[in-house]
């Protein structure tokens, strides 16, 4: 049982460039979302999905595109990167029961934008 | 805007307990109080959450107001791997629902 996976760990992009991160959940979880955090701050939420074909936005949306077509994967795409989105990015997975949610994190991907 | 209010930073001795405070004056009555910690470079790991009565596992207790306008996370014998930024949420389950974390307390153990 691996849990939340991230690939890749690591990355360095041009501006402009595009990239696909790729989060995947041995979990058999509903729900999944993407993080960034930046240095000193904490986590804000760029999209989520609630299930499998389904995504929304959420705090800090612009600039990505994501996707759900297989219920264990969720991928986030940079179309046009740019040096504001350097950060750490964190993808997650929750367990729900009735109202209650625990969210399993995967260990991040540094990307940097130059 | 987050919906809880937490110390930027605390410190604690080794092996002391460690009691690190939440405000969430509007909770709403189906809300849950949930706590994760960042442990430096690593992905957030779950704690602990409550609704109402005091809740304890085998990493902290988890301590609720009566009005549940706020609430306290206690790590009993704190050791220098509790060295983290611990993050207090507030939330229930919607399917339009945004998760803030907020900047959480970082904690700094202290040998």
């Amino acid at each position: 049982n691996a849990g939340v996976t991230q690939t890749p760990k690591f990355r360095v992009l041009k501006t402009g460039q595009s990239m696909t991160l790729l989060c995947a959940q041995d979990m058999n979880h509903e729900y999944m979302y993407w993080y960034r955090q930046d240095p000193g701050m904490g986590l804000r939420l760029i999209h989520y999905s609630v299930g499998e074909g389904t995504t929304a936005k959420g705090e800090v949306p612009d600039g990505y595109n994501v996707s759900r077509l297989k219920k264990q994967n969720f991928l986030l795409g940079l179309e046009s990167a740019a040096p504001s989105q350097t950060s750490v990015y964190f993808c997650a997975s929750s367990f729900v029961a009735g109202t209650q949610e625990t969210q399993y994190f995967g260990p991040g991907t540094r990307l940097l934008v130059l | 805007d987050a919906k809880t209010t937490q110390p930027p930073s605390m410190d604690c001795a080794e092996g002391r307990a460690a009691n690190l405070p939440c405000n969430h004056s509007t909770i709403s009555g189906n809300e849950y109080v949930y706590w994760y910690r960042q442990i430096h470079s690593q992905g957030p790991q779950y704690i602990i959450h409550g609704l109402k009565n005091n809740e304890t596992n085998e990493m902290a207790s988890l301590i609720i107001t009566e009005d549940r306008k706020s609430s306290t996370l206690i790590l009993p014998h704190a050791t220098l791997r509790d060295t983290a930024v611990y993050y207090c949420i507030v939330r229930v389950v919607h399917r339009d629902d945004k998760i803030i974390f907020g900047k959480g307390t970082r904690l700094h153990i202290l040998p």
